[in-house]
């Protein structure tokens, strides 16, 4: 199984920003980092990936260490709506098509 | 659709009884995927399709369960005579294409309950 490690819950207030860690220290060079967030019962929701570059869009930044073993994701201005399971997921190599999801980060907002 | 959509939201069966869930996959994505989540936290992959063709059936219980994809048609997982442990929430996901690089978008989910 393509495993990575993530704190179980973590807290940050609003409007600060939310660093959440993922370490991949097995990851092969051809599997990205994926990072997805469910927020109560809906279903998993995209949010960022990448290869080895740090990357950034519209709801978050992604940076991934040089040797790749681990990588921090950063939403810079955290909301109340933001308080979900966050999940970081190796993808790629043998097993390319299908998601394997972790435990994940519990991730409170709090006001 | 701009969105995947899983019908019905929710699903109520007797033990022994059909379920059938049923997923339209954003319009123009080639790959769809099935998955479990029985606990809060844990996922399970079933399967997956490119067009209408199997692409990964490798989490797919032998028995009871089977899916299809059919052109013009939504997506569909059927469980036969099914048991208590099915009970779950079923997520159905699509993609572009199927490569590493190119991300899985899920609907809400269809809520299954065996009583």
């Amino acid at each position: 199984d393509a495993k990575t490690t993530q704190p179980p819950s973590m807290d940050c207030a609003e409007g600060r920003a939310a660093n959440l860690p993922c370490n991949h220290s097995t990851i092969s060079g051809n599997e990205y980092v994926y990072w997805y967030r469910q927020i109560h019962s809906q279903g998993p929701q995209y949010i960022i990936h990448g290869l080895k570059n740090n990357e950034t869009n519209e709801m978050a930044s992604l940076i991934i260490t040089e040797d790749r073993k681990s990588s921090t994701l950063i939403l810079p201005h955290a909301t109340l709506r933001d308080t979900a399971v966050y999940y970081c997921i190796r993808r790629g190599g043998t097993s390319y098509g299908k998601l394997t999801f972790g435990q994940g980060t519990i991730l409170t907002v709090h006001p | 659709g701009e969105e995947v959509a899983q019908t019905p939201k929710h699903l109520v069966r007797g033990e022994g009884q059909k379920a059938k869930l049923y997923c339209a996959p954003i319009k123009g994505h080639s790959y769809v995927f099935w998955y479990q989540q029985v606990l809060k936290n844990e996922f399970k992959f079933l399967i997956s399709f490119q067009n209408e063709n199997v692409f990964d059936e490798t989490g797919m219980p032998k028995e009871r369960f089977s899916a299809k994809c059919l052109p013009n048609s939504p997506c569909s997982l059927e469980i036969q005579a099914t048991k208590l442990e099915d009970s779950a929430v079923y997520f159905c996901a699509s993609s572009f294409e199927g490569y590493s690089n190119q991300p899985q978008h899920f609907g809400d989910g269809t809520r299954l309950s065996i009583l």
